[in-house]
Parts: C-alpha cells; structure tokens; sequence
C-alpha cells in the first residue's frame, strides 16, 4: 500500500518555508525522500532509519517517527531550484524494495 | 559518476506489438527496479530484480515481463502493447546493503506512446 503525502500541491515564495509529510499503515523500517525536476529523473535526498533520528542537507532536513510511522521533510528558506516533485519512499524491513508515495508538487516562485 | 541508462527516451509504438524497454547501470548494482509514473499516481513498482535471472513481481505486473541475463542489463517487456500501457517508464537501480543503505539510482526515463 502506497504511503499517504500531504500536502498534494504547494506553492511558495522565495524565501518561504514548506513541510510536507508522509504517513504509512505498516511499520517502517526506512524512509527515504527523493525529488523529481520536470523532464528529469528523481534525484535522492536523502535517508531516514528507524531511531527517530533527524537529517538535515543544507535547508532541507528531515525527521522520521517510527512510532507513528511517518515523515517529515522540511525546506527552509526555499530557493527557486526546490521546486519540483518530493517522493518519499517507504522500505518495510530487509526487504530493498520500496513503496513510493504520490507525489507533492512544490513551486517556487519568485 | 553513477549512471543508469535507458536505451530510449520516446518511444511510439501500435497496439500489439511486442514492446522491449532497456536498461542498463555501470555502478555493479545488484538490484534493478522498473517502474511506472503517471500523473497523479506516482511512482508504482511493476517488477524488479535482485540477482541476474532473478527477479519478483512488483505491484502491478500485470501485462509486463522482465529479463535479467546480466548483471548490469534489465530489460522491461510489453508482450502484447495496449494503449493503456501509455506512460513514462523509469528504471533504478540500488545495491543490496551496505553503508548507502539502497539508494535508488535513476534513469531519465521513456516515454511510451501506445496508438
């Protein structure tokens, strides 16, 4: 079962910040987020295991927590370049395979 | 620099043909996934493969097969095309474990246009 993203859509000024969540209905064992441009190939962000640890890449960090089995990205200060579509991807175990979410599209405008 | 290549990028093909999508890393990935992305559904695993001439069904392969004769090549196969078969086609691949905890690499894509 695909993991839940919310918000769908976002649109931002330069600037702004933004949170966008993924939630599961199984145990997590990982979650990883990656970013698709128009016309490009997703790209990862990065990798959160099971710990509730926090990661953070510049402005954009994120948080995992097993308990409740989501995820949250955070974008800080956006720049135009963020803009694009945030996957998060879920891996329930050893198993390598992942399950992606919808998708959220973010604009950022000037 | 790590790279997954697929062997076209648009690809217009008719009812009934029997459609081969190509795939290929230069990074010794054990795993390669194929998958579809459409608007609004995201990215859905159709099949993938952990190990050359293996492979496991992903959620939704129905009117897919795949082949894996080498490591480094996944090939995606339309039996018989439908137009509802129309969609981008995005190929990764990730190691088995280790420090990278299997990140998946992607490829740019193909676009396929069943008529």
């Amino acid at each position: 079962q695909q993991p839940v993203q919310s918000p769908q859509a976002v649109i931002l000024r330069e600037g702004e910040d933004a949170v966008i969540n993924c939630s599961s209905s199984k145990a997590l064992y990982s979650v990883h987020w990656y970013r698709q441009k128009h016309g490009e190939a997703p790209v990862f962000l990065m990798i959160l295991l099971k710990g509730g640890e926090q990661k953070g890449h510049d402005k954009i960090s994120a948080s995992f927590n097993e308990k409740k089995q989501q995820s949250s990205l955070y974008l800080t200060a956006s720049q135009l370049s963020y803009s694009g579509t945030y996957f998060c991807g879920t891996g329930p175990g050893s198993n390598y395979k992942l399950t992606f979410g919808k998708g959220t599209l973010l604009t950022v405008n000037p | 620099d790590v790279k997954v290549t697929q062997s076209s990028r648009y690809l217009v093909k008719r009812t009934g043909e029997k459609v081969f999508l190509e795939c290929v890393q230069d990074m010794d990935h054990e795993n390669m996934f194929w998958y579809r992305q459409d608007p609004g559904l995201g990215l859905r695993l159709i099949y993938f493969s952990y190990d050359v001439k293996m492979k496991e069904k992903g959620d939704i392969p129905e009117g897919y097969s795949v082949s894996r004769e080498k490591k480094e090549r996944f090939s995606l196969i339309l039996e018989s095309a439908s137009t509802n078969q129309t969609s981008m086609y995005l190929c990764a691949s990730s190691l088995i474990a280790g420090g990278n905890q299997n990140i998946q690499y992607f490829g740019a894509g193909t676009r396929l246009s069943v008529l």
